[in-house]
C-alpha cells in the first residue's frame, strides 16, 4: 500500500540533544512538508521541499533543519537551539509542488523533552 | 497571511443525530481540504474540495469559494466520528503569489458522540 510513514512513533529527547524524525513516501509524490502542532492548536508549517535538493523554510523554521536527498525522504532534526520542542510532528506529501493537489499526511512523531 | 475559522469549538451529540461544521476564510483559496484526527493523532483525508460539493457515505461538504466558506455535513453521526475536525486551505498569495501547497489550518472542531 502506498503511503507516508514516520518513525518514531514516540521519542523522547533531552535537553541539549539533537534528534531526528524520519519521514519516508512511496506515492512517488514531488512535494514533502513537516508541520507542528501543538495541543489544542491547528498545524503550522515548519519546512517544505518542493524537489530533490531543495527546501524552504516555512512559519516556524527556528531551531529545526531538514534535508532532501532522495525523493522518497525528508527527514527532520530538531536541534538544542529549538526552545519548545515538545509537540506532535507530521510530515505531509503532495504530488506536485508546483501546482496545488490534495495533501497526504503520516502517522505522526510525538516528541518530548525529558 | 490568510485567516481560517472554524466553528463551533466544540459539538456534542448523541449517537445518530446531524451536524454542520463551518470553515470561514479570508481569502481566495486554490485548495481547501477537510480532515478528521482520530484519538492517536493522524489526519485522515475527508474530503478535496476547493468548490462545490462532494459526498461520501454519511459526508457530505460544500465549499462556495465566492464566499469564502465551506461547510462540512455528518448526517446520523456514530461514537467512530468522535475526533477534531480540521479545514485547511491553500492561498494563491503565499509567498509573494507562487503558491508552494502551504495548509493553513483552522483551529479545528471537537466532536464528541456519545451513544
Amino acid at each position: 500500500d502506498g503511503g507516508i510513514t514516520q518513525s518514531p512513533k514516540y521519542l523522547f529527547r533531552k535537553e541539549g540533544q539533537n534528534v531526528t524524525l524520519s519521514c519516508e513516501q512511496n506515492l512517488n509524490h514531488d512535494a514533502m512538508y513537516w508541520y507542528r502542532q501543538d495541543p489544542g492548536q491547528g498545524l503550522r508549517l515548519i519546512y517544505y521541499s518542493q524537489i530533490v535538493n531543495d527546501f524552504q523554510k516555512g512559519d516556524i523554521a527556528e531551531g529545526y533543519s531538514v534535508s532532501r536527498e532522495k525523493k522518497e525522504s525528508f527527514p527532520l532534526t530538531v536541534t538544542s537551539a529549538q526552545k519548545n520542542p515538545t509537540a506532535f510532528y507530521l510530515c505531509a506529501s503532495t504530488r506536485f509542488g508546483g501546482a496545488i493537489t490534495e495533501a497526504f499526511f503520516g502517522q505522526g512523531t510525538r516528541l518530548t523533552v525529558v | 497571511g490568510i485567516q481560517v475559522e472554524q466553528s463551533p469549538p466544540d459539538l456534542i451529540l448523541q449517537e445518530g443525530a446531524n451536524s454542520t461544521l463551518r470553515c470561514n476564510f479570508s481569502d481566495s483559496v486554490n485548495n481547501l481540504q477537510w480532515f478528521h484526527q482520530n484519538p492517536w493523532g493522524q489526519l485522515i483525508n475527508l474530503f478535496y474540495i476547493p468548490s462545490g460539493t462532494k459526498q461520501n457515505g454519511r459526508l457530505s461538504a460544500t465549499t462556495v469559494a465566492t464566499e469564502r466558506y465551506s461547510l462540512l455535513y455528518i448526517s446520523s453521526s456514530q461514537t467512530t466520528d468522535s475526533g477534531v475536525y480540521f479545514c485547511a486551505v491553500v492561498s494563491p498569495r503565499d509567498a509573494g503569489g507562487t503558491s508552494y501547497g502551504k495548509l493553513t489550518f483552522g483551529q479545528g472542531t471537537i466532536l464528541t458522540v456519545h451513544p
